[in-house]
């Protein structure tokens, strides 16, 4: 089984809908992010949690929120999604012994009509 | 100005062919360098960490040049198995950031 699982894979969803990617991980790491990915560009941040009571905004957490429902658990909600949220989004984890390391899942790839 | 740049490429070798291709950073003061490698469409995934001396890992060598701001990466002897897209990574405090990528097609 994979260490990093994200649901959904691919989802298609219309402007001004409410979406949340879940991202699960059995490595025991404390550290999860969560990124975007666009053509042309590198990965961006979007927030990311160094413990359950920890979040922080990334470079681009505008339009996006999180929830940090356990230490293996770490979801990503687009309250109004908009086109320019189409995007291929990666969760990854690392732990605070070896944080130069990031796992990442599969992806999630969202599109936004 | 990104963060990192990289030659998106493509990178069009012949099996057997040695490939190089460097990236760029802005902030002196990163801290740790990598190579991450990225198939098509799936996640990224560690390839090498670089250092001040250079390193090797197997047909990849990775060296990096603090004075100039830039980082390398060398495939020597290219398999089919290499075609990827090579993402360029810099790690400051917490926060890693990724270059866009270089397109590495090795044909047979």
């Amino acid at each position: 089984d994979a260490d990093v699982t994200q649901t959904p894979r691919n989802r298609i969803t219309k402007t001004g809908k409410r979406i949340m990617l879940e991202c699960s991980q059995t490595k025991g790491h404390d550290r999860m992010y969560w990124y975007r990915q666009d053509p042309g560009l590198g990965l961006r941040l979007i927030y990311y949690s160094f413990d359950v009571k920890d979040i922080n905004k990334g470079e681009i957490s505008d339009g996006y929120s999180v929830s940090r429902q356990a230490q293996a658990k770490f979801s990503l909600s687009l309250e109004s999604a908009i086109p320019n949220q189409t995007a291929l989004y990666f969760c990854a984890t690392s732990d605070l012994s070896s944080t130069d390391t990031q796992y990442f899942g599969p992806g999630t790839r969202l599109t936004v009509l | 100005r990104k963060e990192v740049e990289q030659d998106p490429g493509p990178f069009n070798v012949p099996e057997g062919a040695t490939v190089a291709f460097n990236c760029t950073y802005s902030n002196s003061a990163s801290q740790s360098f990598f190579w991450y490698r990225q198939d098509c469409r799936k996640e990224p995934k560690l390839l090498m960490s670089v250092y001040s001396s250079g390193n090797e890992d197997g047909r990849f060598t990775a060296q990096l040049n603090r004075a100039s701001q830039y980082i390398s990466l060398l495939i020597r002897d290219s398999k089919l198995s290499d075609s990827a897209t090579y993402l360029c990574v810099v790690k400051n405090d917490y926060k890693l950031s990724f270059g866009a990528g270089t397109t590495v097609t090795v044909r047979a």
